[in-house]
């Protein structure tokens, strides 16, 4: 496609449930991101992938969160035994490489409602 | 990681330019001037960067002060749906974890009819 897709858009789950959220980069794009942003704050990076190289994550906020990204391209972030603190906007982003000159393309996100 | 400063609103009335300052006085030599927006409900959307020269698109144009401390990002003729919260950030060209956009709270403009 044209973007980054990314689904579901909305995810209302229950306290302690496990939720898996899909990103789609932009064909080519060899680097991926995730993000995110909590009501009224900036954006809390998460975790990064570059093509076959280890991904850092070093922004994920706890070991209930886990990303993979398979063949380079589809990522899923999951997040076991959801808490309500997790409810926030998730972003992905993708970018033809490691994003020396060049911006990131952001999807529209998925909400995640931790009820 | 070098740190910026804008202010948190700004208004414009349709149809006029639309200057969005940002402060970046710790900079260093090896980094650049980003600028994102993010219109409500939609993720962050890359606008323009520059290093030192003032830089142009279709989008907005980039004025980079000479000591690199401050920049302007340009809107030649807001529109509405223009209105967006904009987000200055500096990273550093390549290296370590340059990756890691690093966003502030940002600009909220406000293009008025």
């Amino acid at each position: 496609g044209a973007g980054v897709s990314q689904s579901p858009s909305n995810k209302v789950t229950e306290k302690g449930k496990d939720v898996e959220l899909r990103c789609d980069p932009i064909s080519g794009h060899t680097a991926l991101y995730w993000y995110r942003q909590s009501l009224g704050q900036g954006l809390e990076f998460l975790i990064y992938f570059q093509g076959n190289s280890a991904p850092d994550k070093s922004g994920l906020p706890s070991d209930r969160f886990s990303a993979e990204r398979t063949g380079g391209s589809v990522s899923t972030l999951t997040i076991q035994r959801t808490q309500q603190e997790d409810s926030a906007v998730y972003l992905c982003a993708s970018s033809v490489n490691r994003g020396r000159n060049y911006g990131y393309t952001f999807g529209s996100g998925t909400r995640l409602t931790v009820v | 990681d070098a740190k910026t400063t804008q202010p948190p609103s700004m208004d414009c009335a349709e149809g006029r330019a639309a200057n969005l300052p940002c402060n970046h006085s710790t900079i260093s030599g090896n980094e650049y001037v980003y600028w994102y927006r993010q219109i409500h409900s939609q993720g962050p959307q890359y606008i323009i960067h520059g290093l030192k020269n003032n830089e142009t698109n279709e989008m907005a144009s980039l004025i980079i002060t000479e000591d690199r401390k401050s920049s302007t990002l340009i809107l030649p003729h807001a529109t509405l749906r223009d209105t967006a919260v904009y987000y200055c950030i500096v990273r550093p060209y390549s290296g370590g974890s340059n990756y890691k956009l690093t966003f502030g709270k940002g600009t909220l403009l406000t293009v008025n009819p």
